[in-house]
């Protein structure tokens, strides 16, 4: 089973600011990295899948890179809406496993 | 516009079953698998379950295998979540998913029932 591990666990920004979130995986995933963000009360929502592909609709602020191993997701300028907790997913193999999330508070 | 409608959650005494059910619209069910994924209260994402478009192979975590069954009802655009032998620790949101084109991430979600299992 590939561990993901997320971090850090929180954030406390200002709008305006970048957002920085790690994610590292046990296993090569090649680019078989996703990105979701969940808001309060509500169900995830997929910002970029596979191979660092925003998916439509989502804003050119949010970004990811990474492969192998290693994984940054980032948020440029961040805005008051973009608050909420943002998971990691590996699609390589099964189990498919998810960061413990990070939580963005907006100050 | 996708939508995946899920039902059949509730409150259950340990031990018992459950089935829910999540019902798709606005893309060709039986092209995609789906997924079901649950999230226990304040914590993060578990995926569960994974089944073929054509039921032809299924995939589960080590904490519902055994237990629990995903299937799908393609004429009917409905999955379905049999869940056996329940325990406190299966009290959850639970999601279905749709898979993305030709790979397992989760590209469209239901809005989640919530199953609680407490005596």
């Amino acid at each position: 089973e590939t561990t993901v591990t997320q971090s850090p666990a929180s954030l406390s920004m200002a709008v305006g600011e970048k957002v920085s979130i790690s994610c590292k995986t046990s296993t090569d995933i090649d680019d078989d990295m996703n990105w979701y963000q969940q808001k309060s009360g509500e169900a995830p929502k997929l910002l970029i899948s596979e191979g660092n592909t925003l998916r439509p609709g989502v804003p050119s602020r949010f970004s990811s890179s990474g492969y192998g191993t290693d994984f940054v997701f980032t948020i440029n300028n961040v805005l008051l809406g973009d608050e909420g907790i943002y998971y990691c997913q590996q699609s390589d193999n099964v189990p498919y496993t998810f960061g413990a999330g990070t939580k963005l508070e907006l100050k | 516009e996708v939508q995946l409608v899920e039902s059949g959650g509730g409150l259950v005494k340990p031990g018992s079953s459950l089935k829910l059910s999540c019902v798709a619209s606005g893309f060709t069910f039986s092209s995609y698998g789906m997924h079901w994924i649950r999230q226990a209260p304040k914590k993060g994402l578990e995926w569960i379950a994974l089944i073929y478009y054509d039921s032809s192979n299924k995939y589960y975590a080590d904490s519902v295998k055994g237990r629990f069954t995903i299937s799908r009802d393609n004429s009917k655009n409905t999955l379905y979540l049999e869940m056996n032998s329940l325990r406190s620790e299966d009290t959850a949101m639970y999601y279905c998913a749709k898979e993305g084109a030709n790979s397992d991430y989760f590209d469209y979600w239901g809005q989640g029932v919530m199953v609680t299992v407490s005596s």
